[in-house]
């Protein structure tokens, strides 16, 4: 069991180009979402998915694409990288309803030059 | 709009002290809370989740506490170790299925030995 994973874990882009952040967890889980990790403002939601083929804005989308075909991926693209798209995301996921605990990946670190 | 907050900031602790970290929250409403544990360049570990309809939550030296109609949480961390050191968040979720996180800005705690 491998619970939440991530990749690439370092990526340095230059601005403009597009890529995508890989996101898998083995916990059959419903939900999933990506946040990312910014000094003196937490963790941000950016966008996130109850279920396969549903997905949602979170509080920063703006630049950031997501899709969810299968229950396993929820990847995150980055259209057009901009500098301020520097930050460390981390993915993680959950069951949709009941108590249970929020699983985070060990995160990508993005830097946009 | 949710708001978490946490103080301290940072906490700087001799070893086998015992302390309380402080969460605090704007939206009663809520349907749990997490405090987590952040390693440096790492991802977030849960710690303790408490349902709102809990009082508290315990785990070996750790005991979390929910008072949600004052919006907050206490995370007691007793006879701490160096180990101990890191930085701890807490993130309250929304009473629905599709429920966010909010999370707070955490607490950096350092255990000197």
């Amino acid at each position: 069991n491998a619970g939440v994973t991530q990749t690439p874990k370092f990526q340095v882009l230059k601005t403009g180009q597009s890529m995508t952040l890989q996101c898998a967890q083995d916990m059959n889980h419903e939900y999933m979402s990506w946040y990312r990790q910014d000094p003196g403002m937490g963790l941000r939601l950016i966008h996130y998915s109850v279920g396969a083929g549903i997905t949602d804005q979170g509080e920063v989308p703006n630049g950031y694409n997501v899709s969810r075909s299968t229950t396993e991926d929820f990847p995150l693209r980055l259209l057009s990288a901009a500098p301020s798209q520097t930050s460390v995301y981390f993915c993680a996921s959950r069951t949709r309803t009941g108590g249970e605990t929020q699983y985070f990946g060990p995160g990508t670190r993005l830097l946009v030059l | 709009k949710q708001e978490v907050t946490q103080i301290p900031a940072a906490l700087s602790v001799p070893e086998g002290e015992n302390l309380v970290l402080n969460c605090s929250f704007t939206d009663s409403a809520i349907y749990n809370l997490q405090w987590f544990r952040q390693d440096p360049g790492k991802g977030l570990t849960s710690l303790l989740l408490i349902q709102s309809s809990q009082r508290e939550q315990t785990s070996g030296r750790l005991n979390a506490s929910l008072d949600k109609s004052s919006g907050r949480s206490t995370l007691y961390i007793a006879a701490s170790q160096p180990g101990d050191s890191a930085t701890y968040l807490c993130a309250v979720r929304r009473d629905t299925n599709a429920g966010k996180s909010t999370f707070g800005d955490g607490t950096t705690l350092t255990v000197k030995p």
